[in-house]
Formats: C-alpha cells, structure tokens, sequence
C-alpha cells in the first residue's frame, strides 16, 4: 500500500518566498529522502535524513523528520523559478536494503 | 554524459502487442530497478535487481518480465499489453554496498496503450 502521503498537493509561491512541503508516512523506517522531479524528466536525489537524525540542511534545502510523529517537512529558501517541479518524499522501510516507498508528491510552482 | 539512459523515450503501441523497454547505467552501479509513474504521479517500485539478480518483485502481472543481460542492463518485457499498463515507466539504479538508499533515475519512457 501506498507509504507516504504529502502535503499540500499542490504550492502556488512567488519567487523569493519559502516553501514547505510535509510528508507523512505508516510504519518505521531506516531513513527518508526527498527527490524532485522536472515535469518530463525523471527524478533527481535532494536530500537523506536518517532515522536517527532530527535535521538536515543542504544549500537552501532543510530536512526535519519527527519519527514518533512519522512525518518530515522539506523547506526550500528564497525559492527560484528554477525550483518549479514535483517534490517527492521517499522512505526505506526498516529491514530493507533498497526498496523506496514514495509519496503522492507536491507540485511547486514559483512564479517571478 | 547519460549516467541512466532508457529507450525508447515514447512507446505507443496497440492492445495485445509485446514491447520492451531498454535501461542502462554508466555509474559502475550493481542495482537496478523499475518503477511505474501512473497518471496521477504516483510511483511505485516494480523489479529491483543486484548483480543481475532478482530481489524485490512486487505484486506485478506476470506479463511485465524483466531481464539483466549484466549489472549495466536491466531491460522490461511486457507481453499482451492492456490499457491500464499506460503510464510513464523509469529505470533507477544504485549501488547497494557504499550508497544503498540513493537512487539515480533515468528519463522515463512514456507507453500509451491504445
């Protein structure tokens, strides 16, 4: 069944503006990822935070994860127009090497 | 450089037709994986396979068969297609001994059924 479910669907900002975008999941993990995809294009890796870990920065990018709540955020900074795209959350299940659950996604638009 | 390429990029075909879709890696990678993007974006994990073995096969129609000739390669055969197969289908690989969790994807080939 489905892992992950994400919130808003769909984020409508001006360029400049944070995003955040939530995510929450069912059962316990090893660790979460964030991926963004490009409309037509395959997704592209942002960001892992492990389960162990409550925060995580990369750039503009910031990762939290609450695992007693079962749910991270994503927050871009002083968003661009290039950072229009679907963002996908991504969790492994504990016990599993590689397998990837992802959720239903936020579709960002930035506008200048 | 393509680190994950797939071809072809658009497949239309008709009902009942066999088709296969070609995926390869140039990031020395040892897993690979197929996953389904239906049309309301959702993704799902179809085939993953390590060292040109089979290790997740989630509950798909056994129509859908994948193949890994090497770790570079991991193709997917689909046979008698239906309408409901239509969807964009990506290849993703990863390297399960120093980076397990993240995934490279390629572009995606979008298949419509007709």
């Amino acid at each position: 069944s489905q892992q992950g479910e994400e919130d808003p669907q769909a984020l409508s900002i001006q360029e400049g503006e944070n995003a955040t975008m939530n995510c929450s999941y069912k059962t316990s993990i090893n660790n979460l990822q964030w991926y963004r995809q490009n409309s037509g294009r395959g997704l592209v890796h942002l960001i892992l935070i492990r389960s162990n870990e409550r925060e995580k920065h990369s750039g503009r990018l910031r990762v939290t994860l609450d695992t007693s709540k079962k749910s991270s955020s994503l927050l871009i900074t002083a968003s661009r127009a290039a950072d229009t795209a679907s963002y996908f959350c991504a969790t492994v299940p504990t016990g599993t090497a590689s397998k990837l659950t992802f959720g239903t996604g936020t579709r960002l638009q930035v506008t200048l | 450089d393509t680190a994950v390429s797939q071809t072809p990029k658009y497949l239309v075909t008709q009902m009942g037709n066999d088709k296969s879709i070609k995926c390869e890696q140039n990031l020395g990678h040892d897993t690979m994986y197929w996953y389904k993007q239906d049309s309301k974006k959702f993704l799902k994990i179809m085939f993953s396979y390590n060292n040109k073995e089979l290790i997740i096969n989630e509950t798909v129609p056994n129509r859908f068969s994948p193949k890994s000739p090497d770790k570079a390669h991991l193709n997917l055969h689909i046979n008698s297609l239906e309408l409901g197969d239509s969807a964009v289908y990506f290849c993703a690989s990863s390297h399960l001994t120093t980076h397990p969790y993240e995934q490279y994807f390629g572009p995606g080939t979008r298949l419509t059924v007709t």
